[in-house]
């Protein structure tokens, strides 16, 4: 168990709804990591937050959002879904305050778009 | 920029026997490298990780992983496979610094163990 959290465990949208998926991050992090793991491939960065702030974003589009709450939880927001959207959605909570902490990562949410 | 390239997405092994999973890296700065264990419809576990102190780094479960900068390689090894070891696992690469934990993963080796 790492002690980060997210939900839904499991969720199956339409083509072109809206989704949130949620993350609560270790005890003492200020930092969440959002990835993307379509099935049979490696995770890919999505975005970063750090201490509510967006830290940095991988090649993916403005469709795909984030918040970062003051006790450091997340959300990562995707508009528009479309048939590629399915995957497993993966959050890492970790401390910047440390340069080369720990990278903890959820057990993810399995988003599928019909 | 960086990648991973991860050579065989499956490997087969006895129960016993030496476990070599491999992975290259390309990256324009001092890399921070990572391997991950992925077992069925789990999130990631860390089994090692490269932070530039030294280069054989030891890790949970009986891992380690090398850093040959010359070869830009980070093979991850185990001398005696058990069959709890049968997993996905992934090798990522960071930069430093503020980009440290903006993790691009390779493919992912699937390891198979047999009895």
């Amino acid at each position: 168990e790492t002690g980060v959290t997210q939900s839904p465990t499991h969720l199956i949208k339409t083509r072109g709804q809206q989704v949130t998926l949620r993350c609560s991050s270790q005890s003492g992090h200020n930092t969440v990591s959002w990835y993307q793991q379509a099935l049979g491939q490696g995770p890919q960065f999505i975005f970063q937050y750090y201490r509510e702030e967006e830290n940095g974003r991988g090649n993916f589009p403005p469709r795909f959002s984030g918040l970062q709450f003051p006790n450091y939880s997340s959300e990562l927001n995707v508009n528009a879904l479309e048939l590629d959207d399915s995957a497993l959605y993966l959050c890492a909570s970790s401390s910047l305050a440390g340069l080369t902490d720990t990278q903890y990562f959820g057990p993810g949410t399995r988003l599928t778009v019909l | 920029a960086q990648s991973v390239t991860q050579l065989g997405s499956h490997v087969s092994v006895s129960e016993g026997a030496l476990v070599l999973l491999r992975c290259n890296y390309s990256s324009s700065v001092p890399p921070y490298l990572f391997w991950y264990v992925q077992y069925p419809n789990q999130g990631l576990q860390l089994l090692l990780k490269y932070t530039s102190a030294a280069t054989l780094v030891k890790g949970i479960n009986g891992f380690e992983a090398e850093f040959k900068k010359s070869e830009t390689s980070f093979h991850l090894t185990k001398p005696s496979a058990h069959m709890s070891d049968a997993a996905e696992y992934f090798c990522a690469v960071s930069a430093g610094g503020t980009s440290y934990g903006k993790l691009t993963f390779g493919q992912g080796t699937i390891l198979t163990v047999h009895p």
